[in-house]
């Protein structure tokens, strides 16, 4: 069946330092890819996306790229800021409904 | 993006009683709703999809009878934890999506602790 892996956190970085978290999923067929974020006590929100092959979704400094050849969706962030520490998801989305696959999710703490 | 709103964001209950949780799309209609669970500091695992007008869908492993869905109009779905245990205490969240859409978009959370 369909799985994600993510790295297993904690991860604690100072701020501005480059942060990256690790996915690898499995699927059949042609999966879109998500990362979510998790503020404490707080619901889901979207923070990028790609929907095909060597598709790169960003926002708010943060950047992922799909790529099929190391079934592979790193996140990056270039320069980590407090505001950042969350638990981070990476997700897999093999239906046109919305059923996604969750990793076990990341969590980041970033110290001044 | 869309907007999905979960009510209540916190409920406490006695052990026994049974309470529901509403899942409402504000802006798009939701032919499709998504309820999943989280144990603290783990990830999120589908409980059931439930389509409008029909039966949900449940995961294996996931009571039927005692966690209730209903799916009755385009805007609004229901989860009903019957007979509630401490051991049902979590988080529980669902998500919408839109025919053909690309994505489905979450509500807030509830935390449900059952004493």
């Amino acid at each position: 069946g369909d799985s994600v892996t993510q790295m297993e956190g904690p991860v604690t970085l100072s701020e501005e330092a480059f942060l990256t978290i690790n996915c690898t999923y499995t699927a059949t067929g042609y999966p879109s890819l998500f990362w979510y974020v998790q503020y404490p006590g707080e619901g889901l929100q979207l923070l990028l996306k790609a929907t095909k092959a060597d598709d790169k979704g960003s926002n708010k400094g943060f950047e992922a790229t799909y790529r099929k050849e190391t079934t592979s969706f790193h996140l990056e962030k270039g320069s980590v800021q407090v505001s950042d520490s969350a638990v981070y998801f990476c997700a897999l989305q093999t239906d046109s409904w919305g059923k996604l696959q969750f990793g076990a999710g990341t969590q980041v703490v970033v110290t001044p | 993006g869309a907007v999905v709103s979960q009510h209540p964001s916190r409920v406490i209950c006695k052990s026994g009683t049974s309470v529901k949780i509403e899942c409402r799309s504000l802006d798009f209609q939701a032919t499709t709703m998504f309820w999943y669970r989280q144990f603290p500091k783990q990830s999120l695992m589908l409980m059931a999809t439930s389509n409008e007008g029909s039966k949900a869908t449940y995961e294996q492993g996931v009571e039927k009878d005692k966690f209730l869905i209903n799916h009755a109009s385009l805007t609004l779905s229901t989860l009903t934890v019957t007979s509630a245990h401490p051991e049902d205490s979590s988080f529980y969240i669902c998500s919408a999506g839109a025919a053909g859409g690309e994505e489905a978009f979450f509500g807030q959370g509830t935390r449900l602790t059952v004493v």
